[in-house]
């Protein structure tokens, strides 16, 4: 049972344009909300994170919405540039310090 | 460069072995968690320890252990090792107390191949 999912496995944008990324979740207690970014041989890197007081969060070119009456949150990178090409997780968690729950991830192309 | 550091980057086996990998996290994070990254099944939780105390579990096989010294580094054994167990094993540490976040900063992985 997936309780996290990121349904598009790939996106393509265009340099200077928005990327959207996508993320649903089923748990209910998940309060803590987490994007990371990641190289191909390298760990993931924490992008931006939101816990469920809040309906967004916003750190440069990134901005997380958080809309928990639909179990969905997304990431919002304005404007996409070409180093932003990497795979994004969103990942959830209960409690600030618990494991985190993660979507399988979306690969995102960003064409110059 | 996230500050938590994984050893060894590659590592290649046979089948029944058994190895350890190691991790050191960010100075002054108590917390350190392991996970594993397979094709099929996405990054899984393994466990996390909490100043040398297993803290939470997740779907860590029994053939695998792991635990947290004094000095806070981790190690995580992986014994009777069979062709699946091939995959990445990152680690990851946090603060615990003082970032409500909650974030976790991950190394760069030990990627295991078993033959």
């Amino acid at each position: 049972d997936q309780q996290v999912k990121q349904n598009s496995p790939s996106l393509s944008v265009q340099e200077g344009r928005i990327s959207i990324l996508n993320c649903d979740y089923t748990n209910s207690m998940f309060d803590y909300f987490l994007w990371y970014k990641k190289y191909p041989a390298e760990g993931p890197t924490f992008l931006i994170s939101i816990s469920s007081i809040k309906d967004k969060n916003e750190d440069g070119r990134f901005t997380v919405f958080l809309n928990k009456s639909a179990k969905h949150l997304s990431l919002h990178i304005v404007p996409s540039q070409p180093g932003d090409s990497a795979v994004y997780f969103c990942a959830a968690s209960p409690n600030a310090g618990n494991m985190l729950t993660f979507g399988g991830g979306t690969r995102l192309m960003v064409k110059p | 460069d996230s500050g938590v550091t994984q050893t060894p980057k590659h590592l290649i086996t046979a089948t029944g072995q058994r190895v350890t990998l190691r991790c050191s996290p960010r100075s002054g994070d108590l917390s350190v968690y392991w996970y594993q990254q397979s094709l099929d099944q996405g990054l899984q939780f393994l466990i996390q320890y909490y100043n040398g105390e297993e803290r939470a579990k997740g779907n860590i096989l029994e053939r695998f252990s792991a635990q947290q010294f004094p000095d806070l580094h981790s190690e995580l054994n992986l014994s009777s090792l069979e062709l699946g167990d091939s995959a990445l094993y990152f680690c990851a540490s946090s603060v615990q107390t003082g970032d409500p976040s909650g974030t976790q900063y991950f190394g760069p992985g030990t990627r295991l191949t078993v033959l």
